[in-house]
């Protein structure tokens, strides 16, 4: 059963702490998106990569928040320092490469609930 | 910018009604569109999804049509039952570039025994 997984499932921090939240997209998926869940903004797109390379970055505040895929098995979303603000749940998608011809679904994960206290 | 808007924002029906939920979205040029539920605290579980070219899928008790020419998809739940109390979700795949997904807000839905 192929599935997107998430770790942790939920995090509570101190403002001005690290966070790393951990992605494992679905064997094979080359697309992994980064969304940002909250109550007043609904999902927002943080970040997008295709190919492990990060193709759009620009809803992810460049100042504290950091994105990778060290490789195709584990993308990361680091924020540093955290503040209070960016409790949200954050989502990890990932879906096949669209190669102009294929339409494609995008596979969630179950999440992660940050709280910044 | 695409911009994806979902009416009502809140929904509560009595079990066993048919319901409709809308989803509207500003710029037709869009390579598919999704329908997810999300129940509270829980992931996004895709329902269906409706490629550019089609006009309807259908899973089960669900159908949802789309309209790309006046920017409307439509879900539409048979026999509603208390499972499926939960937020409905549609997201637009733009053909463009990186085919960026928006989200709509939602429509909470709430299915009374």
């Amino acid at each position: 059963d192929a599935r997107v997984t998430q770790t942790p499932r939920h995090k509570v921090t101190e403002m001005g702490q690290e966070v790393t939240m951990r992605c494992q997209p679905i064997l094979g998926h080359n697309t992994v998106f980064w969304y940002r869940q909250t109550m007043m903004q609904g999902l927002e797109l943080l970040a997008y990569f295709r190919n492990r390379a990060p193709l759009d970055d620009s809803g992810m505040p460049k100042d504290r928040f950091s994105a990778e895929m060290p490789d195709a098995t584990l993308a990361t979303l680091k924020i540093q320092p955290s503040e209070p603000r960016d409790s949200a749940v954050y989502f990890c998608a990932s879906g096949p490469t669209p190669d102009g011809t294929v339409n494609t679904e995008a596979f969630f994960g179950q999440g992660t609930r940050l709280t910044v206290v | 910018k695409q911009e994806v808007t979902q009416i009502p924002a809140a929904l509560s029906v009595p079990e066993g009604e048919n319901l409709v939920l809308n989803c509207s979205f500003t710029d037709s040029a869009i390579y598919n569109l999704q329908w997810f539920r999300q129940d509270p605290g829980k992931g996004l579980t895709s329902l269906l999804l409706i490629q550019s070219s089609q006009r309807e899928q259908t899973s089960g008790r669900l159908n949802a049509s789309l309209d790309k020419s006046s920017g409307r998809s439509t879900l539409y739940i048979a026999a509603s039952q208390p499972g499926d109390s939960a937020t409905y979700l549609c997201a637009v795949k733009g053909s463009g570039g990186y085919q960026k997904v928006t989200f709509g807000t939602g429509t909470k839905l709430q299915v009374i025994p």
